[in-house]
């Protein structure tokens, strides 16, 4: 079964406010994550990643928290944006060495102007 | 330096048809995965190849799917006798040649549309 999956579903948020989306995880061998932003009918393009050895990641706008202990993993947006809108998904390597990307179901993320 | 191409974008069969999808990683990129995406689901991994060898092909039905990557060309995802369950988005996806042949940073092609009437 799925060992990645979302809390929400969806979700709406006003631009220039901050958004949260969670992902939970249940295999705690993974050892790699990223989260993709997937526009309507684009592929999947990555937004960072975060090794298992680290709890916090920053980019351009985005910061990803990794909390191993309850196996769980957020995207923060801050200064959310019209163009931040589309669905994201958490991924996971399950351990060194796997090939094998394992994605959540997708949280999709509506901006509201 | 142009992104993973997939082609065609859309792909419409009848079922019993054979569907050929193709993809043309990063330039110098020599790992190409497979993904398959159902409406409003995540990426289900397919297959994993490098030039000439298929890796890992565990997430591929044994039957009906074959996948290559040949020295020359692009990689080839390929149904036959295609089912309407087969309707789906297949995306490609393509690493750089790391040693340790790890997978991080995949990146996305725009993916083939295959509908099966």
């Amino acid at each position: 079964g799925e060992s990645v999956g979302l809390h929400l579903p969806t979700l709406s948020v006003q631009e220039g406010d901050n958004s949260i989306i969670n992902c939970a995880y249940s295999n705690s061998a993974s050892d790699y994550f990223i989260w993709y932003k997937q526009e309507s009918g684009k592929g999947p393009q990555f937004i960072i990643d975060i090794r298992s050895n680290m709890d916090k990641r920053q980019g351009q706008r985005v910061t990803v928290l990794l909390n191993k202990t309850v196996k769980h993993l957020s995207l923060q947006i801050a200064a959310t944006q019209p163009g931040d809108s589309a669905v994201y998904f958490c991924a996971e390597r399950q351990g060194a060495g796997s090939y094998q990307l394992t994605f959540g179901k997708g949280t999709k993320l509506s901006v509201i102007p | 330096n142009a992104g993973v191409m997939q082609n065609p974008r859309h792909l419409v069969r009848r079922r019993g048809q054979e569907a050929r999808l193709r993809c043309s990683p990063m330039k110098g990129h020599s790992h190409v995965y497979w993904y398959r995406q159902l409406p409003e689901e995540g990426l289900k991994f397919m297959v994993y190849l490098q030039k000439e060898n298929i890796i890992d092909e565990s997430g591929m039905p044994k039957e009906r799917f074959s996948a290559e990557f040949p020295k020359e060309g692009p990689s080839i995802l390929r149904i036959q006798q295609v089912v309407r369950g087969d309707s789906a988005a297949y995306f490609c996806a393509s690493s750089p040649s790391v040693a340790g042949g790890t997978n991080e940073k995949l990146f996305f092609g725009s993916g083939t549309q295959l509908s099966v009437l």
